[in-house]
C-alpha cells in the first residue's frame, strides 16, 4: 500500500525548545493532516490543510502542505511537558483503489519533552 | 456531545472465539471508519462506510465484518479470533459528503487474541 515516511520516529527535547517533523511520499495527496496521540487514547486532530503551499497554525503549532503536494511539515514552538505523545501525519490521495476517502497513516513521531 | 465512543475498551480473546466491538458517534457524521493500530505503525483501514447501509473494504480487511446499523454505530465483528488481530482498534467518523471528510476518532479498544 501507499506509504508516507515520517521523520524523525522520535525526539527527546528539553522544554522551551522549537520542535520539527515532516511526512514525505513518492505520490501526490491533496490533504494533509496531523494528529496528535496521547497514551491510551485515539488520535485527535490538530491541523489540515487542504491546498498545496498552505501554512495553518493552531497556537504554538505550525503545519504546512508542501508545494509539491508530495510532502508536509509540522512545527511546534516553545516546547512544554503537555506536547508529549505521538504525533502523525495523514494524507489522502485524489484517488485510492482501497477507499474512496482512506487516509494513509505515517508511523508516527513519538516526542518526549524533558521538565 | 461525546464525539465517538467504542466498547469494550479493552478485551482478551482466545483463539476462534467470536467478539463484536462496537462505535457509535453523536455528530452526525455520514462516513464511519474501523482502523488497527500496530506498534510502531501507523493506523490501517480495515472497512469503511459512506453511509448507512453501505460497506467497504479497506487496506487490511480479512478476518473481519462489519455492519452498518444505522447513521450513529458501526460495529466491527470478528468471527474467529486469531492471535495476529491483536492489536489496538480505532473507529472514526467524517462529514463526508457534504463536508471537509475530517476524520475524528474514538479512544480506541485493546484487543489481545491468546
Amino acid at each position: 500500500g501507499q506509504q508516507l515516511n515520517q521523520s524523525p520516529q522520535s525526539m527527546f527535547i528539553q522544554e522551551g525548545e522549537d520542535v520539527s517533523m515532516n511526512c514525505t511520499s513518492s505520490s501526490i495527496f491533496n490533504t494533509w493532516l496531523w494528529y496528535k496521540q496521547d497514551p491510551g487514547e485515539g488520535p485527535v486532530l490538530l491541523i489540515a490543510l487542504y491546498k498545496a503551499g498552505e501554512l495553518t497554525s493552531n497556537g504554538r503549532l505550525t503545519a504546512q502542505f508542501g508545494i509539491t503536494r508530495k510532502d508536509s511539515f509540522l512545527n511546534i514552538s516553545a516546547s512544554i511537558p503537555s506536547d508529549v505523545g505521538i504525533y502523525f501525519c495523514a494524507g489522502r490521495r485524489s484517488y485510492n483503489p482501497t477507499g474512496r476517502r482512506a487516509l494513509t497513516f505515517g508511523s508516527g513521531t513519538r516526542l518526549q519533552v524533558q521538565p | 456531545n461525546a464525539g465517538v465512543t467504542q466498547t469494550p475498551k479493552f478485551q482478551v480473546l482466545k483463539t476462534g472465539q467470536s467478539m463484536t466491538l462496537q462505535c457509535a458517534q453523536d455528530m452526525n457524521h455520514n462516513s464511519m471508519y474501523w482502523y488497527r493500530q500496530d506498534p510502531g505503525m501507523g493506523l490501517r483501514l480495515i472497512y469503511y462506510s459512506a453511509s448507512e447501509g453501505t460497506t467497504d473494504k479497506g487496506e487490511v480487511p480479512n478476518g473481519y465484518n462489519v455492519s452498518r446499523l444505522n447513521k450513529r454505530e458501526f460495529s466491527l465483528r470478528l468471527e474467529s479470533a486469531a492471535p495476529s488481530q491483536t492489536s489496538v482498534y480505532f473507529c472514526a467518523s467524517s462529514d463526508w459528503p457534504g463536508g471537509t471528510d475530517t476524520q475524528y476518532f474514538g479512544p480506541g479498544t485493546r484487543l489481545t487474541v491468546l
